[in-house]
């Protein structure tokens, strides 16, 4: 498994500003994605955050949005811009580790975000 | 929408009895993972079932896969009220899409002590 840990834990905002949430995890993993949880909902993923490229982002999410940063093979960072209320959501980092033949997906604590 | 259905949306058991949730999924995956979320924090890992398996157990949890159907199911047994919870099951499709999961809607454990 993987040790993750998520910039800022929770977060109240104002309506047009934007956060930046961070994740960090204990080793170098090659797949990172970030998933958003609706309040009682389940989970959806946003983006594949690529290590030295664009992220590539799933139908319905766009970087001017929701631009990510991955730097390196430990930490990504997933912006929330121009936010409104609609954007309250518990947002979640996870990293892909193989083990064996086959991938486990592991997550982040995940960041509250509410916004006013 | 979500692949992945899962029913019932809740359940409501005493300690010491089995819970038992289902998932099914539309299109062919690679593998399927189930996760516990406890009061809207992070995901736990509790195990994952590949396409070519059929039943895989840890602890007091037994997963199974029916991939003609499209569905798995997750078993606890002799519940605890440490069990309550929200589980999901993600659907790993594999190929070019690995690793992007795709969510359930997730069953509502309660055990009450």
């Amino acid at each position: 498994s993987a040790v993750i840990s998520q910039k800022p834990s929770r977060d109240i905002c104002q309506r047009g500003t934007s956060l930046t949430i961070q994740c960090q995890v204990d080793s170098q993993v090659t797949m990172m994605f970030w998933y958003r949880q609706q309040p009682g909902q389940s989970l959806t993923l946003i983006a594949t955050a690529n290590q030295g490229s664009e992220a590539t982002y799933e139908s319905g999410f766009v970087i001017d949005k929701f631009p990510i940063s991955r730097p390196n093979l430990t930490f990504s960072t997933l912006t929330v811009s121009n936010m409104s209320p609609e954007d309250s959501s518990i947002y979640l980092c996870s990293v892909e580790i193989w083990e064996g033949n086959y991938n486990e997906q592991f997550f982040g604590p995940g960041t509250r975000l509410t916004v006013l | 929408s979500q692949q992945g259905e899962e029913d019932p949306q809740a359940l409501s058991i005493q300690e010491g009895e089995n819970a038992t949730m289902n998932c099914s999924y539309k299109t062919s995956i690679n593998n399927l993972q189930w996760y516990r979320q406890n009061s809207g924090r992070g995901l736990v890992h509790l195990i994952l079932i590949r396409s070519n398996e059929r039943e895989k157990h840890s602890g007091r949890l037994r997963v199974t896969l029916d991939t003609s159907k499209k569905s798995s199911s997750l078993l606890i047994t002799a519940s605890q009220a440490a069990d309550t919870a929200s589980y999901f099951c993600a659907t790993d499709p594999g190929g070019t899409s690995y690793g992007k999961l795709t969510f359930g809607q997730g069953t509502i454990l309660t055990v009450h002590p």
